[in-house]
């Protein structure tokens, strides 16, 4: 079954401490995303790819990092700097980006909590 | 800055009647527009797709699209509890990324 696999569903995050979210893809998708998702929001982009090795920040990037070294993977870095970390967080990829044309498909969602 | 409104509800409508949910969109060059539903702690998923103007059907649910007025909206025939959820609007602009609106909450009531 081709999909987007997101691990782990629950994280927890100490004060100070960096956490890492996985995204893995098998649907060959060129373009890769990392949304967060607040109670009652809507999506918020973080981070995206559109080609190995290289990544755009989107509209809340501070406090997050990526990289993209693979076409199937995409792991996100919620690192100390970033002050209320608490979200849903969303991995989507999409074929062809920039046509505009194809949909973006999604992850099921790492739940991300600061203790 | 790339806006996309929806009113975020809930939007309460009676088992069996037809929900109709809206969009609009701050992007004249928008190109493409997409209706996901998410329920409560889950992810999105696709329900349809419009790129020209007019009505776009898939069993019960019709897109409608108007982009001189900048408008689309989803409407959902005989309506079942299982279609409680939030519905969020996409639009997309060739060669740009998503905009997702925040998204409206249905309610349908047994």
């Amino acid at each position: 079954d081709g999909g987007i696999t997101q691990s782990p569903k629950y994280l927890f995050r100490k004060e100070g401490q960096n956490v890492t979210l996985s995204c893995e893809q098998n649907l060959n998708h060129d373009a890769m995303y990392w949304y967060r998702q607040d109670p009652g929001q809507g999506l918020r982009l973080i981070y995206y790819s559109q080609i190995v090795n290289d990544f755009q920040k989107g509209d809340i990037a501070e406090g997050y990092s990526v990289s993209r070294e693979k076409k199937e993977s995409f792991p996100l870095t919620v690192t100390s700097a970033q002050k209320n970390p608490t979200a849903f967080y969303l991995c989507a990829s999409t074929t062809a980006p920039g046509t505009g044309y194809n949909e973006q498909f999604f992850g099921p969602g790492t739940r991300l909590t600061v203790l | 800055q790339k806006e996309v409104e929806q009113n975020s509800g809930p939007l309460s409508v009676p088992e069996g009647a037809i929900a109709s949910l809206n969009c609009t969109y701050s992007d004249r060059g928008s190109q493409s527009f997409f209706w996901y539903r998410q329920y409560s702690g889950k992810s999105p998923e696709l329900i349809m797709f419009i790129y020209s103007n007019g009505d776009k059907e898939d069993g019960r649910f019709t897109a409608q699209l108007n982009k001189a007025s900048q408008y689309v909206s989803l409407l959902i025939r005989d309506s079942q509890p299982s279609d409680s959820a939030t519905y969020l609007c996409a639009v997309n602009n060739y060669g740009q990324n998503f905009v997702f609106g925040p998204g409206t909450r249905l309610s349908v009531l047994p």
